[in-house]
């Protein structure tokens, strides 16, 4: 069975950084394409970064230069490194699972989501 | 803000048919590219609802479907129950965007 746990929100300040996990079971993260989308107290879904098999990765404009996505192929493990956190980066983030259809992708598989809040 | 378009609600009586669109550009839906669809039950994480304009996953009740047509495509329910009642948002890939994996504005479905 596919399950994906995101571990690692919190609340935390302005400026100061925090690193998501998403343990995958049921399938393998490297051979996969894993995404983060994050969604806003009341908002709709954002799309924040993707992760390809091949190690290619890829950010929404209003996260680049600040997050980093990346894997640990021995833990199974999804990331998402945040750094100089901003109030409007408060959201749920969800890891999810991509499937190629054609030539884009859809989001099969996702987590609970993880509750982060940037606030002083 | 997001590229693809849907309306922010739609409301229907139990066993009532309703439609949800979603209305994008030449540079996504119009250019070719797929449109998925998910449902998000209050306090609850997204789930695929339809894959490839118009696929359902397993476990999904025929009720729902959906289509694409131009630079829109839309979502059917038929025969609405209460259940149903949730968000509803469209993703589709965007050729003129670095985030290009784009999703709906999200569409609210009350059942009266």
């Amino acid at each position: 069975e596919v399950q994906l746990v995101e571990t690692g929100g919190g609340l935390i300040q302005p400026g100061g950084s925090l690193r998501l996990s998403c343990a995958a079971s049921g399938f393998t993260v490297s051979s996969n394409y894993m995404s983060w989308v994050r969604q806003a107290p009341g908002k709709g879904l954002e799309w924040v970064s993707v992760i390809y098999s091949g190690g290619s990765t890829y950010y929404a404009d209003s996260v680049k230069g600040r997050f980093t996505i990346s894997r640990d192929n021995s833990k199974n493990t999804l990331y998402l490194q945040m750094n100089s956190l901003r109030a409007e980066d408060t959201a749920v983030y969800y890891c999810a699972r991509g499937k190629r259809y054609s030539s884009s992708w859809y989001l099969d598989y996702w987590g609970q989501g993880t509750l982060v809040t940037v606030s002083s | 803000q997001s590229v693809l378009t849907q309306p922010p609600s739609v409301s229907g009586a139990p066993g009532q048919r309703v439609t949800i669109s979603c209305t994008g550009s030449s540079s996504n839906i119009g250019a070719g590219y797929d449109v998925h669809w998910y449902q998000q039950l209050p306090g609850t994480a997204p789930k695929l609802l339809i894959y490839g304009n118009s696929n359902r996953p397993s476990g999904v009740p025929d009720r729902f479907s959906g289509s694409k047509s131009g630079t829109s495509a839309s979502l059917a329910i038929t025969g609405l129950q209460a259940e149903d009642e949730a968000d509803y948002y469209c993703q589709s890939y965007d050729s003129s965007l670095s985030a290009s994996y784009v999703f709906g504005t999200g569409t609210k479905v009350t059942v009266l």
